[in-house]
């Protein structure tokens, strides 16, 4: 069964633009969750979907957001972005929502911005 | 809130030497607590999990014991090897709808 795959794996973009970034999860997920990692601040939790809804919000500004499709698949965005948005953005699929289940990560999407 | 401390790294062993990665947390109820690996250019795998005290989670020679009395769950392993070397995240989860929480990751390298 395929992973959790992420895309694109890296990026380039410039302050002031927005990124989308996308993740498919493992057949037969149907929950996603999102990531930042930075050097600083550590593994950070952006935001949980579940059967397309959000169900948890981490605290990230208004600029970070994000949507499921009913395929599971999901994007998140960032607009406006700034310097400190570089980061590791990595997605997390698991059969279900709720704390009994697995979360199985993907690569990651490279994010840098200057 | 939830909240996971791990000791600073970089950790630097050789190869067959004993291993032990401190990682405490502070958290209300009955978190489940896991060790997550990440290797270069890799996202995070898990490693092993406890789900209530007293449990032990181990996987590949890795082992961790959920210690509700000093709210612990130090990562050991017996004998490393270089293909251990990678970066080590202790995480809880607590009950119901809670994202989890990581610590700030340790980095090891073993070195023949």
């Amino acid at each position: 069964k395929a992973g959790v795959t992420q895309t694109p794996r890296y990026l380039i973009k410039t302050r002031g633009q927005q990124v989308t970034l996308s993740c498919s999860p493992i057949s037969g997920h149907r929950s996603v969750s999102w990531y930042q990692q930075t050097p600083g601040q550590g593994l950070q939790f952006l935001f949980e979907y579940f059967s397309e809804t959000q169900r948890n919000k981490g605290n990230f500004p208004g600029r970070f957001s994000g949507r499921q499709f009913s395929n599971s698949r999901s994007e998140m965005n960032v607009s406006t972005l700034e310097l400190g948005d570089s980061a590791l953005y990595l997605c997390a699929s698991s059969l279900l929502a709720g704390d009994s289940y697995e979360q199985y990560f993907g690569p990651g999407t490279r994010l840098t911005v200057t | 809130g939830d909240s996971v401390t791990q000791m600073e790294g970089p950790v630097t062993l050789s190869e067959e030497a004993f291993l032990t990665i401190n990682c405490t947390y502070t958290a209300t109820g009955y978190p489940s607590l896991f060790w997550y690996v990440q290797y270069p250019g890799e996202g995070l795998q898990l490693l092993l999990k406890a789900t209530k005290a007293d449990d032990k989670g181990s996987n590949k020679g890795f082992e961790a014991t959920y210690r509700k009395e000093t709210t612990s769950f130090h990562l050991e392993k017996g004998s490393v090897q270089v293909s251990d070397s990678a970066v080590y995240f202790c995480a809880l989860r607590g009950s119901g709808n809670t994202p989890l929480v990581f610590g700030k990751g340790t980095r090891l390298s073993v070195i023949a």
